[in-house]
């Protein structure tokens, strides 16, 4: 079965200052691996996704995220962050079963962006 | 949070009492999902459709129920069975091919009375 992994519970860092959040998968065959944002009691948002291609993935709001596969690792970066980026945020997994699809979620990483 | 609307925000359950949550998009997407959230425990998936009148368990179905009777909702029913019922449900939509990505509807809150 397709897995992520977040090692965070919460990531802290000072305005203005890069900002990474980790994740690492462990899947069988092509990845498809997914960030997405969720903001106080509302419903998640796509920032950005990796399929095929280029390694460096460039989403919303800034983000992007590195496809790393010897390390098996998709981290989202952002080269400034703001106090906005304050949210909690979830890697995931595309996992196809039986011909149907399905998101696997991490446990997400709560980020905390200081004045 | 376009395109999906859950209902409703806020929700309260008793002892022994079936509820059931609503979710419509406007998308035409085929596939529909419905996931629970817990705190530190990210989505888990309850039950999810590729197609009218067809659906499938996911990794936490017990004591949920759905139905796709139209292509547009996918409505969730937390039995009595459903012994700790308290959490975030967040119901999403997408198209079919598995390198799309998912729409989250806003989510419901459901408590225990």
């Amino acid at each position: 079965a397709q897995s992520v992994a977040q090692p965070e519970d919460q990531v802290n860092v000072a305005e203005g200052n890069p900002l990474t959040v980790k994740c690492t998968y462990s899947v069988s065959g092509n990845p498809y691996l997914f960030w997405y944002v969720q903001y106080p009691n509302r419903g998640l948002q796509f920032l950005l996704k990796y399929i095929t291609g280029d390694n460096l993935v460039k989403g919303s709001y800034g983000f992007e995220a590195e496809f790393n596969k010897s390390q098996t690792s998709f981290h989202l970066k952002k080269p400034s962050a703001l106090v906005s980026d304050s949210a909690l945020y979830f890697c995931a997994v595309r996992e196809l079963s039986g011909g149907y699809n399905k998101l696997i979620f991490g446990a997400g990483t709560r980020l905390a962006v200081h004045p | 949070d376009g395109g999906i609307t859950q209902s409703p925000k806020y929700l309260f359950r008793k002892e022994g009492q079936n509820v059931t949550l609503s979710c419509e998009q406007n998308l035409n997407h085929d596939a529909m999902y419905w996931y629970r959230q817990d705190p530190g425990q990210g989505l888990r998936l309850i039950y999810y459709s590729q197609i009218v009148n067809d659906f499938q368990k996911g990794d936490i179905a017990e004591g949920y129920s759905v139905s796709r009777e139209k292509k547009e909702s996918f409505p969730l029913t937390v039995t009595s069975a459903q012994k700790n019922p308290t959490a975030f449900y967040l119901c999403a939509s997408s198209p079919r091919q598995r390198e799309k990505k998912l729409f989250f509807g806003s989510g419901t809150q459901l408590s225990v009375l």
